[in-house]
C-alpha cells in the first residue's frame, strides 16, 4: 500500500441496509477524516479521529458512525442507507491536526442508495 | 455561520494567466489551502497560506489578505492539463476544514 486506500470503488445500495466503507492509510499519521462531496456543494466533514482510540463528529454526523481502533484503519458505517446519503465519501488523513499538515485524500467510494 | 465563497465556474485560453478569487468567513483562522481536483478524483493539495501575501511554487501562486478575508490562486502558463476544479478551505478555530464548492477552470486551446 503506498498512502491511503479506499473500498469498495463504487457501490449501488438498497435503502434500509447496511455499509462500511473502508479506509486504510500506511503513511502512520496520526488524523484521520471522512467527507462527503455533493454537486455544487463543498466537501461536508462528517467524522473525524485526531489520533488512534477517539472520534468526533463533523458538520454532517446523522447516520453515520466511525471507529478508530488503531493508527491505519478508520471504517466508516451507514447503519441504515437512505437515498439522501447518495454521494461520493473521500477519506484523508494528516500526520496531525493544525500547523502545515495538508491533508492527502484516497481515491474516494461512488456510493448509491436506492 | 461560516461560508467560503468562490466563483462557480471560468473560462481562460492555453498559455494565459488566471485568478481563482475565494472570499470567507469563518469562526477563526488557521491557515487557508488550495487543493486541485480533476473530474472524478480525489482533491490533491495545491498551497498553504496562513500569513498575509504571496506564496509562490512554480507556475502556481497563492495569496492571502487575513483582514479581508480574501485569497486568490493564480495559475500562470496554463496547459489543458490544468483543466480542473480548484478547492479553497480555511482550518478554523477548532481546525476543521471549511471547504468551498470549488472553481471548475476550462482551459481552451
Amino acid at each position: 500500500i503506498a498512502g491511503i486506500t479506499q473500498a469498495p470503488t463504487s457501490q449501488i445500495l438498497a435503502a434500509g441496509r447496511r455499509m462500511t466503507l473502508r479506509c486504510t492509510q500506511d503513511m502512520r499519521h496520526n488524523a484521520m477524516y471522512w467527507y462527503r462531496q455533493d454537486l455544487g456543494l463543498g466537501l461536508r466533514l462528517i467524522h473525524y479521529s485526531n489520533t488512534a482510540g477517539t472520534t468526533g463528529k463533523g458538520e454532517v454526523p446523522d447516520g453515520y458512525s466511525v471507529s478508530r481502533a488503531n493508527t491505519d484503519d478508520f471504517p466508516l458505517t451507514l447503519a441504515s442507507a437512505v437515498p439522501s446519503q447518495t454521494s461520493v465519501y473521500f477519506c484523508a488523513s494528516a500526520a496531525r491536526e493544525g500547523g502545515y499538515n495538508e491533508q492527502f485524500f484516497g481515491p474516494g467510494t461512488r456510493l448509491t442508495v436506492l | 455561520g461560516q461560508n467560503i465563497d468562490q466563483p462557480t465556474e471560468m473560462t481562460a485560453t492555453e498559455g494565459a494567466i488566471v485568478q481563482i478569487n475565494c472570499t470567507y468567513q469563518t469562526s477563526g483562522f488557521n491557515g487557508l489551502f488550495w487543493y486541485q481536483q480533476h473530474a472524478g478524483e480525489a482533491p490533491t493539495f495545491l498551497s498553504y497560506n496562513v500569513l498575509d501575501g504571496l506564496e509562490e511554487k512554480g507556475r502556481f501562486s497563492s495569496f492571502l489578505s487575513r483582514s479581508k478575508g480574501y485569497s486568490y490562486l493564480l495559475l500562470k502558463e496554463l496547459q489543458m492539463k490544468d483543466s480542473a476544479s480548484y478547492l479553497c478551505a480555511v482550518r478554523d478555530s477548532n481546525y476543521q476544514l471549511i471547504w468551498g464548492a470549488g472553481t471548475k477552470l476550462i482551459i481552451k486551446p
